[in-house]
């Protein structure tokens, strides 16, 4: 079965510059997390979705960040303009979250590691 | 609010020797507790979680944990270590009561076991 797949894996750009980062969730995944990875901060959850609704964005930086699902497959995440302390390793997750079955795990994808120069 | 705990940055075994990497947890209610496993360029994946029943619990590549709930403690084992255990180890914690699915990830431990 195929995992969360995530593109680009690598993404090198120039402040200022927009960043788009995208997500395919696993079929039958209705939750969809967008996680930052750093060396001072550790993972930080950034968004959370649910049956493409986003549930709690409070983890996202400021309104340079945005994230969408225009479909229950799919995910980005977007930085505009880029700066160079948003150079970070992105993960996105997915998972089965129902009303009677909240215990499922996360399923992560391999990430995109990005820097803004 | 809920927390996750890993008191120790870096954990060091010799290959053969049993291993131990500890977390702790603090929750409302009763807990759902993951272990996560994360590879050099590579995403987070999944080793065990406990939900309910049998306090020690059996996952991937030989791990277990034992889940007590007096000591909100979830230490993850392995009777042998092997050098391809070596890796950054994530405890995670989600407050079933809560109605959300998002977890919370202690800081990592890192894994080293020596040849």
């Amino acid at each position: 079965d195929a995992g969360v797949i995530q593109s680009p894996r690598h993404e090198v750009t120039e402040m200022g510059q927009e960043v788009t980062l995208r997500c395919k969730l696993i079929s039958g995944h209705n939750s969809l997390f967008w996680y930052r990875q750093t060396m001072m901060r550790g993972l930080e959850l950034l968004i959370y979705f649910n049956n493409n609704v986003p549930i709690d964005d409070s983890g996202m930086p400021e309104d340079r960040f945005s994230a969408k699902m225009p479909n229950a497959s799919f995910s980005t995440l977007k930085i505009q303009p880029s700066e160079p302390r948003d150079s970070a390793v992105y993960f996105c997750a997915s998972s089965f979250a129902g009303t009677q079955n909240n215990n499922q795990p996360q399923h992560f994808g391999d990430g995109t590691r990005l820097s803004i120069l | 609010a809920q927390s996750v705990a890993q008191p120790e940055d870096q954990v060091n075994v010799a290959e053969g020797n049993p291993l131990t990497v500890k977390c702790t947890y603090s929750v409302s209610g009763n807990p759902y507790l993951f272990w996560y496993v994360q590879y050099p360029n590579r995403g987070l994946q999944f080793l065990l979680k406990y939900i309910t029943g049998d306090n020690l619990v059996k996952g991937s590549y030989g791990f277990e944990a034992e889940f007590n709930k007096s000591q909100t403690s979830f230490h993850l084992k392995k009777p042998s270590a092997l050098v391809s255990d070596s890796a950054l180890y994530f405890c995670a914690v989600r407050d079933p009561g809560r109605g959300y699915s998002t977890l919370t990830f202690g800081k990592g431990t890192m894994l080293l076991v020596s040849p």
